[in-house]
């Protein structure tokens, strides 16, 4: 399986600023034919995970926009805009291939508020 | 809307054998598949396993195989996934999670509520 290197561990926040999350795959991977993506989950306290954004960089309908997606080769990252206390929880990062189906989740990163 | 609902709570002793059920609404159960994914207390998520209902197939994360069934009813659309020769660091929360391969915008687009095993003597 290709390792997933997500930073950082921690993310404390002031109300308001921006928040970056990162992630990386040790090898180039081939993204061009979509059998390789990336998507991004928030988990927050006590909940199941929820999906913020699909194939880097697509965000889902119910995601508010201040969150997006970007990245290409082996850096990826989730942007925050504006933080606000909702947002509190774990973020992850999720590396997948459609066939064979295989899924590398990041370590997660705990954004709180400062 | 969609839902996943999962079964309740299991406690079992090591060595023996968890099923957990994910019943499904709100879509058609067939043209979807489901992924398995567990979190360890205080740990990250972890994929298990997957399976394409409409074909039967399934996949395992090399970690589960020869311990992990999955499978289907379609009648009353609902997944189960079987661990076998469970032990304490199986504990964790399990996750059903809705996919349909090569179809990014429905990859893990819904999640059930989680099932809670505990393994212990």
């Amino acid at each position: 399986d290709v390792e997933v290197t997500q930073s950082p561990v921690s993310l404390p926040v002031t109300l308001g600023q921006p928040a970056s999350i990162s992630c990386r795959s040790r090898q180039t991977l081939d993204y061009s034919g979509g059998n390789t993506y990336w998507n991004w989950f928030q988990q927050r306290p006590g909940q199941s995970p929820r999906r913020l954004i699909y194939r880097v960089s697509n965000r889902d309908s119910r995601v508010p926009d201040r969150f997006s997606g970007g990245g290409s080769g082996t850096n990826f990252t989730l942007n925050i805009s504006r933080v606000e206390a909702e947002d509190v929880g774990v973020y992850y990062c999720m590396l997948g291939t459609h066939w064979p189906p295989r899924k590398t989740f990041g370590q997660g990163t705990k954004l709180e508020i400062k | 809307q969609v839902q996943l609902m999962q079964s309740g709570a299991e406690a079992k002793k090591p060595g023996a054998t968890v099923r957990v059920s994910c019943k499904a609404s709100g879509y058609s159960f067939t043209e979807f598949d489901v992924h398995w994914v567990r979190q360890a207390p205080g740990q990250g998520l972890e994929w298990m396993g997957w399976m394409k209902f409409n074909t039967g197939r399934t996949v395992s994360a090399e970690k589960f195989q020869g311990r992990l069934t999955i499978s289907g009813n379609t009648s009353i659309s609902t997944a189960f996934m079987e661990l076998s020769g469970l032990r304490s660091d199986d504990t964790a929360v399990y996750y059903c999670a809705r996919g349909r391969i090569y179809f990014g915008e429905y990859d893990f687009d819904y999640w059930g509520q989680g099932t809670l095993v505990i393994v212990s003597s």
